[in-house]
């Protein structure tokens, strides 16, 4: 059963970078697409973006400028970094797979999530 | 982007009566080549990330009880919960993956 755990630095000073790794476990990276979402406390679901087994990616125009993702599939890891953050990208951060090999669209499995406050 | 809208933000509902939970897109989610619209429901449970439970709007993921249904076509959308359990207690999304940014409706609350 393939499990996804996020982790990476709970607490970002403001105007630094935010940086998470979602290790694969259980399962290969390669053949599915890979997609970071975020929750800001009590809030709704956002989309950041997608990264492909080969590295093509595809973020939200709204944080396209601040985001980038990589894999690394000797490690069976993806990662998310988001430049100068504010207190605005505190947030609950997932991992998701795609649920289908080559497909982007419906995830599963999520990761448990990791929680990351932006403050100085 | 797509706004996907979800309708009504909180619902109760008695322990065995039915849930309906509505979803309406700003655009057009039917894709006419395959006749697939390309919409998924998740279920968060409070202190838990989403769990897959449709894909192309009415495909019920696997080992999801059959209680929950999907429906619609389109931009309108609707996500049915047969017969209340306590174990549903959770807020609801749909989400559209027609087109990047892949968007996500604003959730319903649903309780008992």
């Amino acid at each position: 059963q393939v499990q996804l755990q996020e982790s990476g630095p709970r607490l970002v000073r403001p105007s630094e970078t935010l940086s998470l790794t979602c290790t694969v476990s259980g399962g290969s990276i390669n053949s599915f697409y890979w997609t970071w979402i975020r929750q800001p406390p009590g809030q709704g679901l956002e989309w950041i973006g997608y990264i492909s087994y080969s590295g093509s990616t595809k973020y939200n125009p709204s944080l396209k400028t601040r985001v980038t993702m990589s894999v690394d599939t000797s490690k069976n890891q993806v990662s998310l970094k988001v430049t100068s953050v504010s207190a605005a990208d505190t947030a609950v951060y997932y991992c998701a797979r795609g649920a289908v090999p080559g497909v982007v669209g419906w995830l599963d499995p999520w990761g448990q999530g990791t929680l990351v406050t932006v403050s100085s | 982007d797509i706004v996907m809208t979800q309708s009504p933000d909180s619902l109760a509902v008695s322990l065995g009566e039915r849930a309906t939970i509505n979803c309406k897109s700003s655009q057009n989610l039917l894709y006419r080549s395959n006749n697939k619209n390309y919409l998924a429901w998740y279920q968060q449970k409070p202190g838990q990330s989403p769990k897959l439970l449709i894909y192309w709007a009415s495909t019920r993921e696997s080992g999801v009880p059959d209680r929950f249904s999907g429906s619609g076509s389109g931009t309108d959308f609707t996500l049915t919960i047969s017969s209340l359990q306590a174990e549903d207690v959770a807020v609801y999304y749909c989400q559209q993956y027609y087109d990047t940014p892949y968007t996500f409706g604003q959730g319903t609350k649903l309780q008992i």
